[in-house]
């Protein structure tokens, strides 16, 4: 058990709707970072907030959204999905310690299976 | 640009060893990570390597790193019907929060 925890597991959905998906990181981690895999696409990161900012963007789309609130727990927003968008969604958190002579670990949840029929 | 490339099946007999490898682009690249994702799980760190090393040993598994071929082993020693699992490979740059991963090997074991 990373000490992440994801809800829901699994999410059924069908096209032209909105889900959001949450994460809880580990007690005391402020960086979480949020992830899609597909069979096609692998692990693509998505975005990363850290102790509320967001702090790096990577393959997401305009129609996906995220934001850390003040309790550190995350939520990703995927709006009009497409059968497309079905993918495991993984949270993952991380210390993010100053100085950088440990390496910033990344402890992943279990995931939100998302099925858009 | 950045990249990190990995086979995408490894076929092994149970008992034998296993070697998956990496190669990244980016030369700056701080700590390189190995995790493990089984069947229906979340990923899990495996080991990592701190780029000035060539070697890391931790019980079966020995991560090699060439620096200056950017390629990056894992060995899996003694493999078990356990060690089934997609292994990802994965680079830090310096300063950077990032993780660039690779697209992940599937281990599979014959008995």
């Amino acid at each position: 058990d990373s000490g992440v925890t994801q809800t829901p597991k699994h999410l059924i959905t069908a096209t032209g709707q909105r889900v959001t998906l949450r994460c809880s990181p580990r007690s005391g981690d402020l960086s979480v970072y949020w992830y899609q895999q597909s069979l096609d696409q692998g692990l693509q990161f998505l975005i990363q907030y850290y102790n509320g900012e967001e702090r790096a963007k990577g393959n997401i789309l305009e129609r996906f959204s995220a934001q850390q609130f003040p309790d550190l727990h995350s939520e990703l927003n995927l709006s009009s999905l497409e059968l497309g968008d079905s993918a495991l969604y993984f949270c993952a958190s991380s210390a993010d310690v100053g100085g950088r002579r440990v390496p910033d670990t990344q402890y992943f949840g279990p995931g939100t299976r998302l099925t858009v029929l | 640009g950045e990249d990190v490339e990995q086979s995408l099946f490894l076929s092994v007999r149970e008992g034998d060893s296993s070697v998956i490898n990496c190669t990244y682009t980016d030369s700056s690249s701080t700590y390189l990570y190995w995790y493990k994702q089984e069947p229906g799980a979340g990923l899990q760190l495996l080991t990592y390597i701190f780029s000035n090393m060539d070697m890391k040993q931790d019980q079966r598994l020995t991560v090699l790193l060439n620096k200056k071929d950017k390629h990056l082993s894992l060995r899996i020693a003694d493999t078990q019907t356990g060690d089934s699992a997609i292994y990802f490979c994965a680079e830090s740059m310096g300063g950077n929060y990032q993780l660039i991963w690779g697209a992940g090997t599937k281990l599979i074991i014959k008995p």
